[in-house]
């Protein structure tokens, strides 16, 4: 059983728009919650994170925000570039040292120009 | 450059062979993870290792094998019990209690002949 769900497995947005990715969670323990980037044939870079006593948290054009009552997360980049076309992975943990990553299957954006 | 390097980047493995996949990281991290990663599923852990000579099972650990004799080196070796052993194959680091903010190397492709 899933506990982190990315349920769009792909997105196309034009250049300059918004992108909004989507992920959801059901584990209510989940405190900590994080967004990775991965190009192909390159591993995952870390690009933005939250915690949940936040709801929004924002780096240049990354901003994710937090419902914890509906357990969704969403990521936005605006605006949108062709160099962010790639697979983003949602994932969620327990603020605790020790506790792993659990990930969503992942969302691959394409930026059209 | 400090970073992690993860060796072969594509390996072929017959029907009833061990396969080892190599991970070496100089960013003097303590803890180190293996991750599979297959079409739609994300990432799921394999083994993680949070001191040298000492590793614990991940979600999915049945057919593999680890060892940390070395802090910066933390082989995988895919055994004839893992019966669908094609995916990409990703190891991380990270600092001790940091799980969640994890380094990835590049991954190795597995196949099956």
């Amino acid at each position: 059983d899933q506990q982190v769900k990315q349920n769009s497995p792909s997105l196309s947005v034009q250049e300059g728009r918004i992108s909004i990715l989507n992920c959801d969670y059901t584990n209510s323990m989940f405190d900590y919650f994080l967004w990775y980037k991965k190009y192909p044939a390159e591993g995952p870079t870390f690009l933005i994170s939250i915690s949940s006593i936040k709801d929004k948290n924002e780096d240049g054009r990354f901003t994710v925000f937090l419902n914890k009552s509906a357990k969704h997360l969403s990521l936005h980049i605006v605006p949108s570039q062709p160099g962010d076309s790639a697979v983003y992975f949602c994932a969620a943990t327990i603020n605790n040292a020790g506790n792993m990553l659990t990930f969503g299957g992942g969302t691959r954006l394409m930026v059209k120009p | 450059d400090g970073g992690i390097t993860q060796s072969p980047k594509y390996l072929f493995r017959k029907e009833g062979q061990n396969v080892t996949l190599s991970c070496e990281q100089n960013l003097n991290h303590d803890a180190m993870y293996w991750y599979r990663q297959d079409p739609g599923q994300g990432l799921r852990l394999i083994y993680y290792s949070q001191i040298v000579n000492d590793f614990q099972k991940g979600d999915i650990a049945e057919g593999y094998s680890v060892s940390r004799e070395k802090k910066e080196s933390f082989p995988l070796t895919v055994t004839s019990a893992q019966k669908n052993p094609t995916a990409f194959y990703l190891c991380a680091s990270s600092r001790q209690g940091a799980a969640r903010k994890l380094f990835f190397g590049s991954g190795t492709q597995l196949s099956v002949l």
